[in-house]
């Protein structure tokens, strides 16, 4: 099994670009999350899905948008990307949302210039 | 949101016992307790989790204080594999959240 899978593990983007970091997960997990993680810093959320169609915010949510069509795929867009977006991004997923183990990815470095 | 703290750092001698406090004060009676560890470069992975009561698995135990605003992880037998940053997260209905962490180091 693949597990959680994000793309692409390293970006460089200019202040004002905009992309999106991919994930996947072959697993069937109802429940997916995005994070980012600062240097030192604790993993925060950013926007989390209970399944296809319905996402939520997290704690640090401005910026970035979210949409799960899918139950495999949460992908991540970044509006217009900011140095303060810079930092290492991480996705996960699990069955239950509450009582199971949360799958992590490798996670995606992003500098924003 | 609940939060939790944990202290930044704590040293540990290899094959002895560790225990990583928590503290999440404000906690709410739907939330599970987990609890993580993140190498460098890597993904945070799977220790343990729990509600009310004490769990115990193969890699550690948890203890849970009876008003459920500590809780405690038990590393029966530090090797030097165990040194990471360990993170106590609070999980209700898919939303999750993460202290600092404690880096735990591992001395020969």
């Amino acid at each position: 099994n693949a597990g959680v899978t994000q793309t692409p593990k390293f970006q460089v983007l200019k202040t004002g670009q905009s992309m999106t970091l991919q994930c996947a997960q072959d697993m069937n997990h109802e429940y997916m999350s995005w994070y980012r993680q600062d240097p030192g810093m604790g993993l925060r959320l950013i926007h989390y899905s209970v399944g296809a169609g319905i996402t939520d915010q997290g704690e640090v949510p401005n910026g970035y948008n979210v949409s799960r069509s899918t139950t495999e795929d949460f992908p991540l867009r970044l509006l217009s990307a900011a140095p303060s977006q810079t930092s290492v991004y991480f996705c996960a997923s699990d069955r239950t949302g509450s009582t199971g183990e949360l799958f992590f990815g490798e996670g995606s470095r992003l500098t924003v210039l | 949101d609940a939060k939790t703290t944990q202290p930044n750092s704590m040293e540990s001698n290899e094959e002895e016992p560790v225990h990583l406090p928590c503290n999440h004060s404000t906690i709410s009676g739907t939330d599970y307790i987990h609890w993580y560890r993140q190498l460098p470069s890597q993904g945070p992975e799977y220790v343990i989790h729990g509600l009310t009561s004490n769990v115990n698995n193969r890699m550690a135990s948890l203890a849970i204080a009876e008003d459920r605003k500590s809780s405690t992880l038990i590393l029966h037998r530090a090797t030097l594999r165990d040194a990471a940053v360990y993170y106590c997260i609070l999980r209700d209905g898919g939303k999750s959240t993460f202290g600092d962490g404690t880096t735990l180091t591992v001395k020969p």
